[in-house]
């Protein structure tokens, strides 16, 4: 596709349930974030990957927060045992290129909206 | 990283300029100032970036202070569609490759 997919759009779970959320990055792109949105808020950053290396996940909130990208393309995040505090939008977005050029555009997924009941 | 200061909200009338200010006192001298805007139910959408120069896209403008202390982000001709969150955010040239979001600006426009 032209752009960043993520699946699904909306995901209700119930507490304690494990959800995964799916992106599909623009091919050809290397680097692939995931950030949370609280209503009302702005995203805030949770993982970065560059191809499938895993370069920095010090924005997930707990232990139960989980993120893989094995073949360098798609990326699966997955939350375990629910709870509320986890409802928000998940957004996925990638950009070209690697570390050592930044200073390009990001392009974002239309988010999943997770709510925990 | 270095923080931006954005007004809540702004209000504009369709097919008027619109210019959204950034405070940015302390940004350092490696850092890009980007700006994004996200539509309702939208993921966010890259509208421009700059360094010291004014920039220019078919989007909009980037106007930056001569100290880079402050920058706006011009709309030339404000359209319904433009409604949207626009955030100002400062990014470092080096390994400082994710975005730090603020609360942004809520962009109203009237027809």
């Amino acid at each position: 596709g032209a752009g960043v997919s993520q699946s699904p759009r909306y995901k209700v779970a119930k507490r304690g349930q494990d959800v995964a959320l799916r992106c599909d990055p623009i091919s050809g792109h290397v680097s692939l974030f995931w950030y949370q949105q609280a209503l009302g808020q702005g995203p805030e950053f949770l993982t970065y990957f560059q191809n499938e290396a895993q370069l920095d996940k010090s924005g997930l909130p707990s232990d139960r927060f989980f993120a893989e990208r094995p073949e360098g393309s798609v990326s699966t995040l997955k939350i375990q045992r629910t709870q509320q505090e986890d409802s928000a939008v998940y957004l996925c977005a990638s950009s070209v290129p690697g570390r050592k050029k930044m200073n390009t555009e990001a392009f974002f997924g239309q988010g999943t909206r997770l709510t925990v009941v | 990283d270095a923080k931006t200061t954005q007004p809540n909200s702004m209000e504009s009338n369709e097919e008027e300029p619109v210019h959204l200010p950034c405070n940015h006192s302390t940004i350092s001298g490696t850092d890009y100032i980007h700006w994004y805007r996200q539509l309702p139910s939208q993921g966010p959408e890259y509208v421009i970036h700059g360094l010291t120069s004014n920039v220019n896209n078919r989007m909009a403008s980037l106007a930056i202070a001569e100290d880079r202390k402050s920058s706006t982000l011009i709309l030339h001709r404000a359209t319904l569609r433009d409604a949207a969150v626009y955030y100002c955010i400062l990014k470092g040239a080096g390994s400082n490759y994710k975005l730090t979001f603020g609360k942004g600006t809520l962009l109203t426009v009237n027809p």
